[in-house]
């Protein structure tokens, strides 16, 4: 059973950063792109970023660009966001998501990041 | 970039009763790059549908994607209670994901 857990959640002050991370489980994970998605609180999905199996191909919304940086670690089966210069407006709840075709086939539980002073 | 507009906004249907939801692309796009997802309140999104009409693994008969170019729709027949959500179609563009702002299925 796949199992995507994120973690790094939290209250930040604008301006500061913080790391999240999502444990991947139950699947090859280096077979995989992988995404994170993002929902504001009573809010729709806006995807925030994507990262090729190998790395090599890494996107960004134009919202998060020059901000939030995607990393993974094959080895560990994890999957990293680097949030920088936050922003009240990117008070969201961030979820891991799976890539399968040109879908997100499997989605964690999301972790909750809240930007105020 | 491509912009997807569900409408309605809020569908209030009876358990039973036949749901019919719209996805509309800003301009054309190919079949295979779209897909739906069921969010129930406090629960992640689920893959209901790509390629515009495939099942997910999983996902009950009742649902059922059609549609092309600019227009595609998700059925759900004889709504269950669990079928009350919100429901978004989803295009894929250059290993970028858009979502269209969703529509709320709500018990009438």
């Amino acid at each position: 059973e796949v199992q995507l857990v994120e973690s790094g959640g939290g209250l930040v002050q604008p301006g500061r950063s913080l790391r999240l991370s999502c444990a991947a489980s139950g699947f090859t994970f280096d077979d995989f792109a992988m995404h994170w998605v993002r929902q504001a609180p009573g809010k729709g999905l806006e995807w925030v970023s994507g990262i090729s199996w190998n790395s090599l191909n890494i996107d960004y919304a134009d919202s998060v660009k020059g901000r939030f940086t995607i990393s993974r670690d094959n080895a560990k089966n994890s999957l990293y966001l680097q949030l920088n210069s936050l922003r009240p407006e990117d008070t969201a709840l961030y979820y891991c998501a799976k890539n399968f075709g040109y879908q997100l086939d499997s989605w964690g539980q999301g972790t909750l990041v809240t930007v105020s002073s | 970039d491509i912009v997807l507009t569900q409408s309605p906004g809020t569908l209030s249907l009876s358990p039973g009763e036949r749901a019919t939801l719209s996805c509309r692309p800003s301009q054309s796009v190919t079949s295979r790059y779209l897909a739906w997802y069921q969010q129930i309140p406090g629960q992640a999104p689920k893959l209901l549908i790509y390629g515009a009409s495939t099942r997910a693994t999983g996902i009950p008969d009742r649902f059922s994607g059609s549609g092309s170019g600019t227009d595609f729709t998700l059925t759900i027949n004889r709504l269950e209670p669990e079928d009350f959500a919100v429901y978004y179609c989803q295009h894929y563009h250059l290993s970028r994901y858009t979502f269209g702002q969703g529509t709320k299925l709500e018990i009438k």
